[in-house]
């Protein structure tokens, strides 16, 4: 079993809908969890960073963290066509000083549909 | 703004052959790293350096290697390329800050034919 799962997809949805991207993992020493965003042909750029459990939003992302049941959420409310993209799940165990190793989901791949 | 520079977007190599992927960061990063890309297994560590000719091994570094003789430059080398290293590689750095994130190239698509 991997140390992450995240549901490759694709996800297709219409303009202004709302998006739920999801992934849990086994490790329960995780305790810093990011959303990556994948354009095509382009590398990854970090959307949102959470420390531990709780909800953290900016703007029209959301990202959730349920430690109990090893559960991280990102939400995108009034989607658009520039939206769409790979979203990837990370998430490491120890502070982000020095070469700390983050472990990845797959990516989804998500198109909002004008 | 951070910028990660991969020499090659496309490159095509044949089995056998030693193959240099070249990644230069602009930021003063202490810290860099080379990832693997593929459908179905998102990104997978092969080597990261946490300093001037420090290395260490990720999940998968079986068949590669490197050397970070500059801080700017991390240099990820096929020693024989196989079929099975066809992929796209990601470098990334990133500084030593608590919440400094990874900061990632455009990849490098590599065939080996």
């Amino acid at each position: 079993q991997k140390e992450v799962e995240q549901d490759p997809g694709p996800l297709s949805v219409p303009e202004g809908a709302i998006v739920s991207l999801n992934c849990t993992y086994s490790n329960s020493a995780f305790q810093y969890f990011m959303w990556y965003r994948q354009y095509s042909r382009k590398g990854p750029e970090l959307l949102m960073y959470t420390y531990s459990s709780g909800n953290k939003e900016d703007g029209r992302f959301t990202a959730q963290v349920d430690k109990s049941s090893k559960y991280i959420s990102l939400f995108i409310r009034d989607s658009q066509p520039s939206d769409s993209a790979t979203y990837l799940c990370a998430m490491s165990s120890g502070t982000f000083q020095g070469a700390q190793k983050l472990v990845f989901g797959q990516g989804t791949r998500l198109t909002i549909n004008p | 703004d951070v910028k990660v520079t991969q020499s090659s977007r496309y490159l095509v190599k044949r089995t056998g052959e030693k193959v240099f992927l070249e990644c230069v960061q602009d930021m003063d990063h202490e810290n860099m790293f080379w990832y693997r890309q593929d459908p179905g297994l998102g990104l997978r560590l092969i080597y990261f350096s946490y300093d001037v000719k420090m290395k260490e091994k990720g999940d998968i570094p079986e068949g590669y290697s490197v050397s970070r003789e500059k801080k700017e430059r991390f240099s990820l080398i096929l020693e024989s390329a196989s079929t099975n290293q066809t992929s796209m590689y990601l470098c990334a750095s990133r500084g030593t800050g608590r919440v400094s994130p990874l900061h990632f190239g455009n990849g490098t698509r590599l065939t080996v034919t």
